[in-house]
């Protein structure tokens, strides 16, 4: 099957610092990319959907200059969360979207920020 | 606004016996369900999916039934084992939206030896 890969697996950073996550599909081109957030016990809630060379899309209520979201090729996508706060700790998995609606997911990258 | 709901956020089955995952949504313009499967920290990968046209799609020991009037769907799994044991997930989708997934908010089974 295809498989999406992130980075990095984890990452602990200060508070007002920035980190950035890579998504790569590894053994496809996606044109289309997800970003979501996970908090413990939830459901996945989708952030925005990065397109190959257009702005993402971003859903109501995610701060669009918080999370930049860049996707400059067919096989990359990056999320930058800038000036972190601790309550934007949480797990983030991406996903590339194959055919159909079909979406494979990365293994996810645990934040966590101080 | 949850569109997509998963009301039984545990479910606890023999080995051996069926699981029974349920779930309900709210927009008749969903097309396209999919089914996934989660373990801890991890990212959730694919099961089985259902396209709207279908009632039933079988693969293996995973069955995905749709009810398109009550707008509900099952996972039904037989026999379960116990790697069976995860956090179960439905999602939506609706073909204009660019494949934009919904999810619901997952059921963890625990399959006991």
């Amino acid at each position: 099957g295809a498989v999406v890969s992130q980075h990095p697996s984890r990452v602990i950073c200060k508070s007002g610092t920035s980190v950035k996550i890579e998504c790569r599909s590894l053994d496809f081109q996606a044109t289309t990319m997800f970003w979501y957030r996970q908090f413990p016990k939830q459901s996945l809630m989708l952030m925005a959907t990065s397109n190959e060379g257009s702005k993402a899309t971003y859903e109501q209520g995610v701060e669009k200059d918080k999370f930049l979201i860049n996707h400059a090729s067919l096989t990359l996508s990056t999320l930058t969360v800038t000036s972190a706060h601790p309550e934007d700790s949480s797990f983030y998995i991406c996903s590339a979207r194959g055919s159909l609606a079909h979406q494979y997911f990365g293994p996810g990258t645990r934040l966590t920020v101080t | 606004d949850q569109q997509v709901k998963q009301n039984s956020p545990s479910l606890s089955v023999q080995e051996g016996r069926i699981s029974i995952l349920n779930c309900d949504y709210t927009n008749s313009m969903f097309d396209y369900f999919l089914w996934y499967k989660k373990y801890p920290a991890e990212g959730p990968t694919f099961l089985i999916s259902i396209s709207s046209i279908k009632d039933k799609n079988e693969d293996g020991r995973f069955t995905v039934f749709l009810n398109k009037s009550a707008k509900h769907l099952s996972l039904h799994i037989v026999p379960s084992q116990p790697g069976d044991s995860a956090v179960y997930f439905c999602a939506a989708s609706k073909d204009n939206q660019g494949g934009k997934l919904i999810f619901g908010q997952g059921t963890e089974l625990s399959v006991k030896p």
